[in-house]
């Protein structure tokens, strides 16, 4: 069974940092793009980022581009989400997702539980 | 404006046949495969509809995608009270290089 457990989450003051984990079992990690989609109150999916499998491409939504790192540790089955100058619009619950799909266009077949990041002073 | 685009509501009665729909452009769902999503308030979205019209395991044949040219569509038929969600359609962007999801439509079970 597929399973990915984010962790990292909390209260982040606006301007902060905050660095995010995913780690997956279950699953061949290393044929896999893992992308990070996120969970704001009261508004839809958004997504974050996505790491390629061997690590070298990166993607970044543009509200995060300059300010947010995707990175990924395949010896550890993990993804990472480094989070910097951190925003109140950020605050939303951040999960970790499995794609599917070989070119990793957002077929997200297995999730986290979430992780929930507050920005606030 | 959205670079993927929904109805933001649909409604039907139970038994009834629903259809969503998701519009996007040449760089988006005119070039990569489509996949569909139901969501609930504060839960991950649980998948659907992959590759445009493939549906997974555990997914009722109820459920069915389809694509023609840039828009998508996501028909749900012998509509159920449980059915009453958010659901949203995702994609790739080949001219800003990252996933959307559309604005996602409200299903009201009436």
């Amino acid at each position: 069974e597929v399973q990915l457990v984010e962790s990292g989450g909390g209260l982040v003051q606006p301007g902060g940092s905050l660095r995010l984990s995913c780690e997956a079992s279950g699953l061949t990690f290393i044929i896999h793009y893992i992308h990070w989609v996120r969970l704001a109150p009261g508004k839809g999916p958004e997504w974050v980022s996505r790491v390629s499998p061997d690590g070298a491409n990166t993607n970044y939504a543009d509200s995060v581009k300059g300010r947010f790192t995707i990175s990924r540790d395949n010896a550890k089955n993990s993804v990472f989400l480094q989070m910097n100058s951190v925003r109140a619009e950020d605050t939303a619950v951040y999960f970790c997702a499995r794609d599917r799909a070989q070119g990793g266009s957002g077929w997200f077949d297995s999730w986290g539980q979430g992780t929930l990041v507050t920005v606030a002073s | 404006q959205s670079v993927v685009t929904m109805s933001p509501s649909a409604s039907g009665t139970p038994g009834q046949k629903v259809t969503i729909s998701c519009s996007g452009r040449t760089s988006n769902i005119g070039s990569n495969p489509v996949t569909w999503y139901q969501q609930v308030p504060g839960r991950a979205p649980k998948l659907l509809i992959y590759s445009n019209d493939q549906r997974p395991p555990g997914v009722p044949d109820r459920f069915s995608g389809s694509k023609s040219g840039t828009s998508a569509s996501l028909a749900i038929s012998g509509l159920q009270s449980e059915d009453e969600a958010d659901y949203y359609c995702v994609t790739w962007d080949d001219s800003v290089n990252g996933v959307f999801f559309g604005g996602g439509t409200k299903l009201t079970v009436l």
